[in-house]
């Protein structure tokens, strides 16, 4: 089945640093959206990604959507104790509405 | 803030005990889904309901028993549950996708369950 990892598992930075999370699928994927989700709250919808070596930014948030579709990355620039939380990417299976996370990767930034 | 509205927020049952978790959204989507999170996981589907009917079972196991009443709200049955079945109960919505397409899920803040 479908599976998606994400490195690293955890990460934490100075305030100020910057961050990358990865995502690899084993599989092609046909597009792929990436979550927040803080401390104690739920998953929030950050951005899709649809095309291949699409570059898509928010404020200081980069995603970018790898050429042969199997990876992405979620990059934050210059890091701030409100970008604490846990970073997933999810894929959703073609054809269905189903939605499988990555392993996620849990962000800690210091003042 | 949530446009996905979960009750009760926390709950503690017994193992022979028969609760629901109830989820309701407003925002006239047409698909709706349980989630559960254990601790430091991601979240796992369980259940999608399109237009009302069933649409994915992950081989979830019969003590839970989902139910959509209608398109705005979605019920999760417990009944004789275990005490690994504690976790966090999430429930999302969202625009059905069509053929290619991927829609963004709006989820609640989920209904932390304990199990005794």
């Amino acid at each position: 089945g479908q599976q998606v990892m994400q490195i690293p598992q955890y990460q934490h930075v100075q305030e100020g640093e910057d961050f990358t999370t990865y995502c690899n699928s084993s599989t092609t994927l046909s597009n792929i959206q990436w979550y927040k989700q803080r401390p104690g709250g739920h998953p929030v919808f950050l951005i899709q990604l649809v095309k291949s070596g699409e570059v898509k930014k928010q404020k200081r948030l980069t995603f970018q959507f790898g050429e042969a579709k199997k990876n992405s990355s979620l990059h934050i620039t210059a890091t701030q104790t409100t970008d604490v939380g846990t970073y997933f990417c999810a894929v959703l299976i073609i054809n269905t509405d189903k939605l499988i996370f990555g392993t996620g990767t849990r962000l800690q930034v210091f003042p | 803030d949530t446009e996905v509205t979960q009750t009760p927020k926390h709950l503690v049952m017994g193992m022979t005990n028969k609760k629901s978790l109830k989820c309701e959204q407003h925002m006239g989507h047409r698909a709706m889904y349980w989630y559960k999170q254990k601790a430091k996981k991601p979240p796992e589907l369980m259940f999608v309901y399109s237009y009302e009917k069933l649409s994915i079972n992950e081989s979830v196991p019969s003590r839970f028993s989902p139910e959509c009443p209608n398109s705005s709200l979605l019920n999760l049955h417990l009944h004789a549950l275990q005490p690994e079945d504690s976790a966090l109960y999430l429930c999302a919505s969202s625009h059905l996708g069509g053929t290619g397409s991927n829609q963004p899920q709006h989820f609640g803040d989920g209904t932390r369950l304990s199990i005794l």
